[in-house]
């Protein structure tokens, strides 16, 4: 079974503090993606990542920055936590190809920032 | 870009009956539609997709169609259990993209 592993549950941060997210996941998938979820307006892309080091603005990436160092690992970053940065967030990974989009998403972090 | 509309944003239902969640889409280049079902502290899981070669798909309980001259899919469940409560997302992508357009998603509420 694929598995992602988001390093936190839960995190509360401070305004302007540096916030690392760190994603894992164990199946060697090329993609990985970075979800922020919010209630009623679903799943957004923040970042996605086709390979190692490489990284793709996804559809709100203001704020936000990504790290790929290795294959397994994608992490985001905020450079300095918002309030209106508070919000569940979503790791996702998956293999390219027709016949293998299916995204497999870790737990979540949810995130407060005071 | 794709935009993917999903209704209803709550459904509330008693066990044992169907539900029916609708999703449209406005790019007709979009060939690949998955439903994911996001059970509570977990992350969203896929549960059916179906492909645009294909009008209907099965699975037990739940089935996915497809009118692509509409462009519109739904997500059928039928004898629905307390446990097909949760947050169904549908999505939306072209092949050579992988990168799915979700719907606002769906909370599903099934009454014991």
């Amino acid at each position: 079974d694929v598995k992602v592993t988001q390093s936190s549950r839960y995190l509360v941060k401070r305004t302007g503090e540096k916030v690392f997210l760190e994603c894992v996941q164990d199946m060697d998938h090329e993609n990985m993606f970075w979800y922020r979820q919010d209630p009623g307006l679903g799943l957004r892309l923040i970042y996605f990542s086709y390979d190692v080091k490489m990284k793709e603005k996804g559809d709100i990436p203001e704020g936000y920055s990504v790290s790929r160092e290795k294959k397994e690992r994608f992490s985001l970053i905020l450079e300095s936590a918002s309030t209106n940065q508070t919000s569940m967030y979503l790791c996702a990974s998956s293999l390219p190809g027709t016949g293998q989009e299916t995204q497999y998403f870790g737990p979540g972090t949810r995130l407060l920032v005071l | 870009g794709e935009n993917v509309e999903q209704h209803p944003s709550t459904l509330s239902v008693q066990e044992g009956d169907s539900a029916v969640i609708k999703c449209t889409y406005s790019d007709s280049a979009s060939n690949y539609f998955p439903w994911y079902k996001q059970e509570l502290g977990k992350g969203p899981q896929l549960i059916i997709d179906i492909r645009s070669n294909v009008g209907e798909k099965k699975d037990q309980r739940i089935a996915v169609t497809l009118n692509k001259t509409a462009k519109h899919f739904s997500l059928h469940i039928t004898e629905t259990q307390p446990e097909d409560s949760a947050v169904y997302f549908c999505a939306a992508s072209t092949g050579g993209s992988y990168i799915p357009t979700f719907g606002r998603g769906t909370s599903l509420i099934v009454h014991p």
